[in-house]
């Protein structure tokens, strides 16, 4: 049961142009979000987060967006770097739960 | 400032054999937790620390053991390997629940 999934293992953009990565999920307890970046032999590094009463959160290149209605969020990357390609997951949180449950990620790849 | 440290980076075992995968962190975090990560599956808890002296199952704990021997060290058993259990291993940790996970480089244990 993938509470958590991430529809497209991989992405392709061109340098410049704005990256959206995209995360649904099916528990409507879920109430904090989050996305990690990693790099090939490297753990998983935090990148941005949304707590379930806003819709919108942004920091510097990154925004994530929340639709709850939808249960789906999206991380947008503007503009996208060659540094930006990694793989990229989302998770969730139930409020007060220790477990994060992750997507299966997405690879994205900045093209120069 | 290390932040959390595996060891080993590499392993390979034979069907049977077991193995003991340690993690430290030096951040003074409470929390401490063991993932693996299986391609198409993302990041699946295996057991988690909520502080000192106490530990719980996550969403995957057959085969595996844990101890938490002091605050900073959180070590993941493989009694009795098996090749279903060849994945990449990530300790993380966190200070409390409203904080983010900092992760572990990984361990990549391949079971033969």
């Amino acid at each position: 049961d993938q509470q958590v999934k991430q529809n497209s293992p991989s992405l392709s953009v061109q340098e410049g142009r704005i990256s959206i990565l995209n995360c649904d999920y099916t528990n409507s307890m879920f109430d904090y979000f989050l996305w990690y970046k990693k790099y090939p032999a490297e753990g998983p590094t935090f990148l941005i987060s949304i707590s379930s009463i806003k819709d919108k959160n942004e920091d510097g290149r990154f925004t994530v967006f929340l639709n709850k209605s939808a249960k789906h969020l999206s991380l947008h990357i503007v503009p996208s770097q060659p540094g930006d390609s990694a793989v990229y997951f989302c998770a969730a949180r139930v409020g007060g739960a220790q477990k994060l449950v992750f997507g299966q990620g997405t690879r994205l790849t900045i093209n120069p | 400032n290390a932040g959390v440290t595996q060891t080993p980076k590499f392993q390979v075992l034979k069907t049977g054999q077991s193995m003991t995968l340690q993690c430290a962190q030096d951040m003074n975090h409470n929390s401490m937790y063991w993932y693996r990560q299986d391609p198409g599956m993302g990041l699946r808890l295996i057991y988690y620390s909520a502080s000192e002296g106490t530990t719980d199952k996550g969403e995957v704990p057959n085969g595996y053991n844990v101890s938490r021997l002091n605050k900073r060290e959180f070590s993941l058993r493989l009694e009795s390997a098996a090749p279903s259990q060849t994945s990449v291993y990530f300790c993380a940790s966190r200070r409390d629940l409203n904080e983010k996970l900092f992760f572990g480089s990984g361990t990549q244990l391949s079971v033969l």
